[in-house]
């Protein structure tokens, strides 16, 4: 089946400092979306990324698509306490008329005020 | 919306004992997943449906499991018969197929099982 691999699986870094998550598919991905799920909640949309290449902001993160549409990344600019929770990259997959989201196992992200 | 309703929030049970999850997607979306959590294996699909029909099983863990979508509000997962290791969160989600290609998925708040 389609593989989503993301790294780092725990990242703690101090308030202020830079974050960045990656996320690498098996297979080419028709588009992929990130979902952030704060501690005890559900995961939640982000963003989706559909176009090889394409980068994309909402205020602090920024998300990157890579060219051949196997790889992603999110990198937060200054973290915030508020940015704790973890991070999952999807991968959709689509063809013959059907539809996957693929989920990577996420990295938790850790914010030391 | 309500969004994506699960039921139970929590179910606690014994092991041997079935157990049904339930889950009722946002109305008029056409792709409908079932996922598990746990602190090893992160979020893993188990099943999802388009239209009410299973397209893809192939991440149910074994013939305990079954899951049914008997009409486009309505899902069941079921585990029987259940034991520790099935503990996990459970969570529901549903997505529309759309034009503008935002597939993204709504989840719902969980249904976190535990087996004793």
């Amino acid at each position: 089946g389609q593989q989503v691999m993301q790294i780092p699986q725990y990242q703690h870094v101090q308030e202020g400092e830079d974050f960045t998550t990656y996320c690498n598919s098996s297979t080419t991905l028709s588009n992929i979306q990130w979902y952030k799920q704060r501690p005890g909640g559900h995961p939640v949309f982000l963003i989706q990324l559909v176009k090889s290449g394409e980068v994309k902001k909402q205020k602090r993160l920024t998300f990157q698509f890579g060219e051949a549409k196997k790889n992603s990344s999110l990198h937060i600019t200054a973290t915030q306490t508020t940015d704790v929770g973890t991070y999952f990259c999807a991968g959709g997959y689509s063809g013959a008329g059907s539809y996957q989201l693929t989920f990577g196992k996420g990295t938790k992200l850790s914010v030391i005020p | 919306d309500a969004g994506v309703i699960q039921s139970p929030r929590h179910e606690v049970t014994e092991m041997g004992q079935e157990v049904t999850l339930r889950c009722k997607p946002i109305s008029g979306h056409d792709y409908l997943f079932w996922y598990r959590q746990t602190m090893m294996r992160g979020l893993e699909l188990l099943i999802y449906f388009n239209n009410n029909v299973p397209i893809d099983d192939s991440g149910m863990p074994e013939d305990r499991f079954s899951a049914k979508m008997p009409n486009a509000s309505f899902s069941t997962l079921k585990i029987q018969p259940s034991e520790p290791r099935d503990s996990a969160v459970y969570f529901c989600a549903s997505s529309l197929y759309g034009a503008d290609l935002l597939w993204r998925a709504f989840f719902g708040q969980g249904t976190r099982l535990t087996v004793v």
